[in-house]
């Protein structure tokens, strides 16, 4: 069955640091999400992305975050200068058509620490 | 304000007995609501979706309903087994967001061989 894959799966970093956490999105799937959770707290939206352009973004997703598709296949995450607040776990997800009657897959998500 | 709400306490159970679990929403209008599994370190795994216009849905041993008048949908496992203990999660798909799925904070299933 296919599924999204996420890199790596446990990233440390320090703080003022840039990272990128990567994601490949099921390969039919035409939108792409990434979420965030704090430990012991909800999921929280970050934005979605459809055909090269962001559709929707939270009031999380400052100007430190971005989102590439650099190629077919990837989906990335930028933090250009991590904070402390950051720490979190990172889940990507993909849907094959955006819309509410549609599921979304979440990948097995990238646990950040920022030190 | 908008807010989506789940019973915070756990629910422990034991097996073989329905599970229910409660999802309530406020200043979401109309809206489809998904629900999700998911377990300790993973990501959410899809599990039901109802749209605005259905009162229930079913698959296999799981059973969605929803109210939109009472803003609520409640979520029953049946003949539940201890493979089932996780955490379920409720989202909202509000309208032309862009996909943005709005979680609650998730209900914690444990079910008692």
């Amino acid at each position: 069955e296919p599924e999204v894959t996420q890199t790596p799966s446990h990233q440390v970093t320090q703080m003022g640091q840039e990272v990128i956490l990567r994601c490949v999105p099921i390969s039919n799937h035409l939108y792409f999400y990434w979420y965030r959770q704090i430990l012991g707290q909800k999921v929280e939206f970050l934005v979605s992305f459809y055909n090269n352009e962001i559709s929707e973004k939270s009031e999380i997703f400052d100007d430190q975050f971005s989102v590439e598709r650099p190629d077919g296949s990837n989906f990335t995450l930028k933090i250009r200068s991590t904070k402390l607040e950051d720490s979190a776990m990172y889940f990507c997800a993909s849907s094959e058509v955006g819309g509410r009657d549609y599921e979304q897959y979440f990948g097995p998500g990238t646990r950040l620490t920022v030190t | 304000s908008q807010k989506i709400e789940q019973n915070s306490e756990a629910l422990n159970i034991q097996e073989g007995k329905t599970a229910t679990l409660t999802c309530n929403y406020t200043n979401y209008s109309p809206a489809y609501l998904q629900w999700y599994r998911q377990d300790p370190g993973r990501g959410p795994v899809f599990l039901l979706l109802i749209r605005e216009n259905e009162k229930e849905k079913r698959k296999e041993r799981l059973k969605v309903t929803f109210d939109t008048t009472l803003k609520q949908s409640l979520f029953h496992i049946t003949a539940s087994q201890p493979a089932d203990s996780a955490t379920y999660l409720c989202a909202l798909l509000p309208y032309n967001q862009g996909g943005k799925l709005i979680f609650g904070q998730g209900t914690e299933l444990s079910v008692k061989p």
